[in-house]
C-alpha cells in the first residue's frame, strides 16, 4: 500500500534557527512528489514538485531535496512568516493511482 | 474573482439537514477535487471530476454527493451527515487528468460542523 508519512508532527524553532523536515514515502514507483504549505484557515498551496532522485528545488528561504525513499524540506533562517503547516504528496507510478498526502508538519516560527 | 471560491466558508447543519457546498474556479483547469481534511489526518480523496466526468469515488458514503455542472463549477450536496463529518472540506482544480499531476490549486475550504 502506497504510504507516505512526514515528521516531526510539530516543530518549533526560534527565528533564524535553521532546520529540516522529512517526507518519508512507500510507494510502487515515484512519478512525482509535491510539498504545499498551508496556513490556519486556509487551503494548501503548491511550493514544489520533484520528479527524480537527487533533484532539489528552491525558493526564498525553502529548499526541498529528494532521495528514492524520502525527501527533505530544509528551512534557513526562518521567520515567523514561515509558520504554517508543510505537506507532502506522493503521485504513484502505477497508472490511474491518486495523490498520497502525508498528516504534515506543524511549523512555528518565535521571533 | 481568481483562483477557486468556496462557499460558504463556515456552516453548521443538523443531522437531518440538507445543505451544498460550492466550488468555482477561475483557472480554466480540466479536473476538480473534493477532499475532506480532519485534524491530524493526511487529506482523504473524496470525488474526482476530468472533464466533467466523474471519475473517482474513494468509497464516499451516499449522504456525499457530487454534481459537476461545467468544467468551473462543483458542488457537493449535503444530507443526513453524522457528527463525524464535521471537518474541513477542500475543493481543488489542476490543469491536468488526476492521474497525471500533483499540482493542485485548493480554495480556502468550507469548515463543516455537524451538530
Amino acid at each position: 500500500e502506497d504510504q507516505v508519512t512526514q515528521s516531526p508532527e510539530a516543530l518549533r524553532l526560534q527565528e533564524g534557527e535553521s532546520s529540516s523536515l522529512n517526507c518519508s514515502y512507500t510507494v510502487s514507483g515515484l512519478r512525482g512528489l509535491f510539498w504545499y504549505r498551508q496556513d490556519p484557515g486556509k487551503g494548501p498551496e503548491f511550493l514544489f514538485t520533484l520528479y527524480s532522485a537527487g533533484e532539489e528545488k528552491e525558493k526564498e528561504r525553502l529548499k526541498a531535496t529528494l532521495t528514492k525513499k524520502e525527501s527533505f524540506l530544509h528551512i534557513t533562517a526562518p521567520k515567523p512568516e514561515d509558520s504554517a503547516t508543510y505537506l507532502c504528496a506522493v503521485l504513484p507510478m502505477e497508472y490511474g493511482n491518486k495523490l498520497v498526502f502525508g498528516a504534515g508538519t506543524i511549523l512555528r516560527v518565535k521571533s | 474573482e481568481t483562483g477557486v471560491t468556496q462557499t460558504p466558508r463556515h456552516l453548521v447543519m443538523g443531522m437531518t439537514n440538507k445543505k451544498s457546498l460550492k466550488c468555482e474556479q477561475h483557472l480554466g483547469h480540466n479536473a476538480m477535487y473534493w477532499y475532506k481534511q480532519s485534524a491530524k489526518k493526511p487529506l482523504e480523496l473524496m470525488f474526482v471530476y476530468s472533464l466533467e466526468e466523474r471519475v473517482e469515488n474513494n468509497s464516499v458514503p451516499s449522504r456525499f454527493s457530487p454534481e459537476c455542472p461545467n468544467s468551473s463549477h462543483l458542488f457537493l450536496h449535503l444530507h443526513t451527515l453524522q457528527p463525524e463529518d464535521s471537518a474541513l472540506y477542500l475543493c481543488a482544480s489542476s490543469q491536468d487528468g488526476p492521474a497525471d499531476t500533483g499540482e493542485l490549486f485548493f480554495g480556502e475550504g468550507s469548515r463543516l460542523t455537524v451538530l
